[in-house]
């Protein structure tokens, strides 16, 4: 089982739809947590770190559940631009060390 | 201003060949990354510089070397690459290195391709 899981779409939605996408991890001594997107042949962009009480910015809400080991990013009013790989992320330890979910696909048509 | 430089972006290199990435940053950030990335994968790290002292090596073989000449730079030393060795490299850049609320900035990446 990998230690962080991702449904990988892809998700095709219409512009302006609001999508959610899930993500599960595995070691509960994981501390923070983030999502990334990513464009097609592109290096991983900070999205927003995730808190234990929820944070929002813009149209992109992330929430994080502890007990459940689950988080979630929810995106309305989905743009074009919102097309692309958006990675779900775990950091644990001193170390700093990065744990990737494998990234679903996002795909909004016009 | 949140930017981390690499050069080259693209790189072709023979099995024979010795070869640098160069990585940068300005963002006064302590800690620096290697991630290898290879077509429809998450990156997997390879190794972190945290004060530019090597802190962790993700059991990667020893045809990559890196280096930290100082706080803003990050190498890393390719010789007797394999085919299978054929991914993008970003390198990453974070605050402090010993906290994990660290958020970590990539920068673009080199696509290597071992012939």
């Amino acid at each position: 089982r990998k230690e962080v899981e991702q449904d990988p779409g892809p998700f095709n939605v219409p512009e302006g739809a609001t999508v959610a996408f899930n993500c599960t991890y595995s070691n509960s001594a994981s501390q923070s947590f983030f999502w990334y997107r990513q464009d097609c042949r592109k290096e991983p962009k900070l999205l927003m770190s995730v808190y234990s009480s929820g944070n929002e910015d813009g149209r992109f809400t992330a929430q994080l559940n502890r007990a459940s080991q689950y988080i979630s990013l929810l995106i309305r009013d989905s743009k074009l631009s919102d097309s692309a790989t958006y990675l779900c992320v775990v950091s644990r330890g001193a170390t700093n060390k990065l744990i990737f979910g494998t990234g679903t696909l996002l795909a909004v048509q016009p | 201003d949140t930017e981390v430089t690499q050069t080259p972006k693209h790189l072709v290199m023979g099995m024979t060949n010795k070869k640098s990435l160069k990585c940068e940053q300005h963002m006064g950030h302590r800690a620096m990354y290697w991630y290898k990335q290879k077509a429809k994968k998450p990156p997997e790290l390879m190794f972190v510089y945290s004060y530019e002292k090597l802190s962790i090596n993700e059991s990667v073989p020893s045809r990559f070397s890196p280096e930290c000449p100082n706080s803003s730079l990050l190498n890393l030393h390719l010789h007797a690459l394999q085919p299978e060795d054929s991914a993008l490299y970003l390198c990453a850049s974070s605050n402090l290195g010993v906290d994990p609320r660290d958020e970590q900035y990539f920068g673009p990446g080199t696509r290597l391709t071992v012939t």
